[in-house]
């Protein structure tokens, strides 16, 4: 059974850093790309960043580039979101999402998230 | 860029049939894949259809998509509509510019 279980949401201020993890099983992490998606509570979904299965290919929604850096360990069938110069914009549900491929810009199995509060 | 425009919501009752429409604002609805995910309040998102009209396994064949280029949509059908079915439905996209896009959403109330 597919598992992708996010952690290391928390309440951060404005201005500083915090980085997310996904632990995935029951699957072979290292032949899938792999998503980050948030979603403000009560609002839609948005994409954030996604990697390839071996880290060649990297993508980032205009909203977070320069300040998010996306990453996967496969040894630890891990994927993580550092992220830097917290926004109070970017308070959401931070989802972990595994694409049907190596490389693909769609996704097949979702985590339940990980809440990120940005707030002095 | 481009963007996934849907209605904000849709009603109908048990035992029919409604469709969800997603309209691309620039370039061809067949440029690039689109899927649907649905999602019930407090729950993570899961796939309903994938690659225009694919259904992982385990989706009923209740709910099927479609995309039509002379209206440069996609569409989510959705027949013999039960309770459950009452959720948040997305349509996603995307290209080499824009990244990964999603439509807005839309509310399905099944009443």
């Amino acid at each position: 059974e597919v598992q992708l279980v996010e952690s290391g949401g928390g309440l951060v201020q404005p201005g500083r850093s915090l980085r997310l993890s996904c632990a995935a099983s029951g699957f072979p992490f290292d032949d899938y790309a792999m998503h980050w998606v948030r979603q403000v509570p009560g609002r839609g979904l948005e994409w954030v960043s996604g990697i390839s299965w071996n880290s060649g290919s990297i993508a980032y929604a205009d909203s977070v580039k320069g300040r998010f850096t996306i990453s996967r360990d496969n040894a630890k069938n891990s994927l993580y979101l550092q992220m830097n110069s917290l926004r109070v914009e970017d308070t959401a549900l931070y989802y972990c999402a595994r694409a049907p491929g190596i490389w693909r810009l769609l996704f097949d199995y979702w985590g339940q998230g990980t809440l990120v509060t940005v707030s002095s | 860029n481009f963007m996934l425009t849907q209605p904000h919501s849709v009603s109908e009752s048990p035992g029919k049939t409604v469709t969800i429409s997603c309209t691309r604002s620039s370039g061809s609805i067949a440029d690039s894949y689109v899927q649907w995910y649905h999602q019930r309040p407090g729950s993570a998102p899961t796939t309903v259809i994938y690659e225009d009209n694919q259904r992982p396994s385990g989706v009923p064949d209740r709910f099927s998509g479609s995309i039509d280029s002379s209206s440069n949509s996609a569409s989510l059908t959705i027949s013999g509509l039960k309770t459950e079915d009452e959720a948040d439905y997305y349509c996603q996209s995307y290209d080499t510019t824009s990244g990964v896009v999603f439509g807005g959403g839309t509310k399905l109330t099944v009443l």
